[in-house]
């Protein structure tokens, strides 16, 4: 059983530019949030994407934007980049609907940006 | 005001040994969902354990334990018989309302220090 993975692994952009990472949930999984972690920090939650429409969303400006497809994969784009972006970006996943146990959110292995 | 507060940024255990996590929240929701995360140096938040707000016994998962006191909004993990791989930075999450999808707030997380 695959667990979350993301896409790539490691980043590196310099200010302005723009970035698209990606996350492929759990099997059996319907909803995907994405959080962005500060080195030193706890997560923070960016948005979460359900149905392929954003369900809930952060502290986050227009910047972050994100898209979720038929097959529950989802995107999260970040446009003119800035230096405070550089953070790990983890995606979570889990299934709406059922016990509240069972919507556990389960994180991939996250992507770390580094924004010169 | 913080809703997850973690007062150890650093633990240090003798393998073996048990160890306390301390995690107080706040919240006005009288459904939530606390759970803790354990993220080793590699980035990925692994899934340890949960508690559910209207669940009247204490969580367990193997190792695992959750000392929940309802009425002092405290959810401190419990690390019984600890590993060297137990070496990680430990956080503790909240979620808010019923349905399981709303999103993860996260203390700022204890570094634990498992010695030989």
């Amino acid at each position: 059983d695959a667990g979350v993975t993301q896409s790539p692994t490691h980043l590196i952009k310099t200010r302005g530019q723009q970035v698209t990472l990606r996350c492929s949930p759990k099997s059996g999984h319907d909803t995907v949030s994405w959080y962005q972690q500060a080195l030193g920090q706890g997560p923070q939650f960016i948005f979460q994407y359900y149905e392929e429409e954003e369900r809930q969303r952060g502290n986050f400006p227009d910047r972050f934007s994100g898209h979720q497809f038929p097959n529950y994969s989802s995107e999260l784009n970040v446009n003119a980049l800035l230096l405070g972006d550089s953070a790990l970006y983890l995606c979570a996943s889990s299934e709406a609907g059922v016990s509240l146990y069972q919507e556990t959110q389960y994180f991939g292995p996250g992507t770390r940006l580094l924004v010169l | 005001a913080q809703k997850i507060t973690q007062t150890q940024p650093g633990m240090f255990v003798q393998e073996k040994e048990a160890v306390t996590l301390d995690c107080t929240y706040d919240t006005s929701d009288p459904s939530y969902g606390l759970f803790w995360y354990k993220q080793p140096s590699s980035g990925e938040m692994i899934f340890l354990i949960y508690q559910g707000s209207y669940d009247q016994q204490n969580a367990t998962e193997g190792r695992y334990s959750l000392n929940f006191q309802k009425a002092r909004k405290s959810a401190n993990l419990v690390i019984s018989a600890s590993q060297l791989g137990d070496s990680a930075m430990y956080f503790c999450a909240m979620r808010e309302g019923q349905g399981g999808s709303e999103k993860l707030v996260f203390g700022k997380g204890t570094k634990l220090t498992v010695n030989p």
